[in-house]
């Protein structure tokens, strides 16, 4: 079983429609949530960012975290072709290791956003 | 302007040739790494350093090398002895914070072998 689990899609919705983006995980240590965005041939952005467990929001994104139940999400509002990108979800817990702390990605989900 | 510059951003090898992919950061971090990206499969890690001169391996190490000699820079080569090294590479770097581990990306390398 992977550490996290992302659906890879691909996910195609209408433009303004709310778009719900997830990921399963199994290790519990995991205390710090990132969701980036990548463009087509580009590397990933840094989108949000969440420590723990509860809701963050930024503009029209949301994301959300559920450690009860290994589950963490990312909502957006009012979609647009810009957001068309793959996301992808990545995780860590606070425990170095040889100076470094263990991020660990999503397959990640490629989205599009159809004007 | 801060940021990470890879270069070149795409790159053909012929079977049996090393190659050098060049990492640049002009953000002061201390730490730098080592992706690889792949259809499917997220990102993948290949090597990262946490300070110059130390680097240390990641998941997927064999058949890649790198250096640290100078804080901004961390050149990744592709040895022949990596049997599959067609792929996306990505270059990124953060602060040696404990909070998170949240990596700054560069733009990426495509490499294809020929």
């Amino acid at each position: 079983q992977k550490e996290v689990e992302q659906d890879p899609g691909p996910l195609s919705v209408p433009e303004g429609a709310i778009v719900s983006l997830n990921c399963t995980y199994s290790n519990s240590a995991f205390q710090y949530f990132m969701w980036y965005r990548q463009y087509s041939r580009k590397g990933p952005e840094l989108l949000m960012y969440t420590y723990s467990s509860g809701n963050k929001e930024d503009g029209r994104f949301t994301a959300q975290v559920d450690k009860s139940s290994k589950y963490i999400s990312l909502f957006i509002r009012d979609s647009q072709p810009s957001d068309s990108a793959t996301y992808l979800c990545a995780m860590s817990d606070p425990l170095i290791i040889q100076g470094a702390q263990k991020l660990v990605f999503g397959q990640g989900t490629r989205l599009t956003i159809n004007p | 302007d801060g940021g990470i510059t890879q270069s070149p951003k795409y790159l053909f090898r012929k079977e049996g040739q090393n190659v050098t992919l060049s990492c640049e950061q002009n953000l002061n971090h201390d730490a730098m790494y080592w992706y690889r990206q792949d259809p499917g499969q997220g990102l993948r890690l290949i090597y990262y350093s946490q300070i110059v001169n130390d680097f240390q391996k990641g998941d997927i190490a064999e058949g890649y090398s790198v250096s640290r000699e100078k804080k901004e820079s961390f050149p990744l080569t592709v040895t022949s002895a990596q049997k599959n090294p067609t792929a996306f590479y990505l270059c990124a770097s953060s602060t040696r914070s404990t909070s998170g581990g949240g990596r700054y990306f560069g733009p990426g390398t495509r490499l294809t072998v020929l």
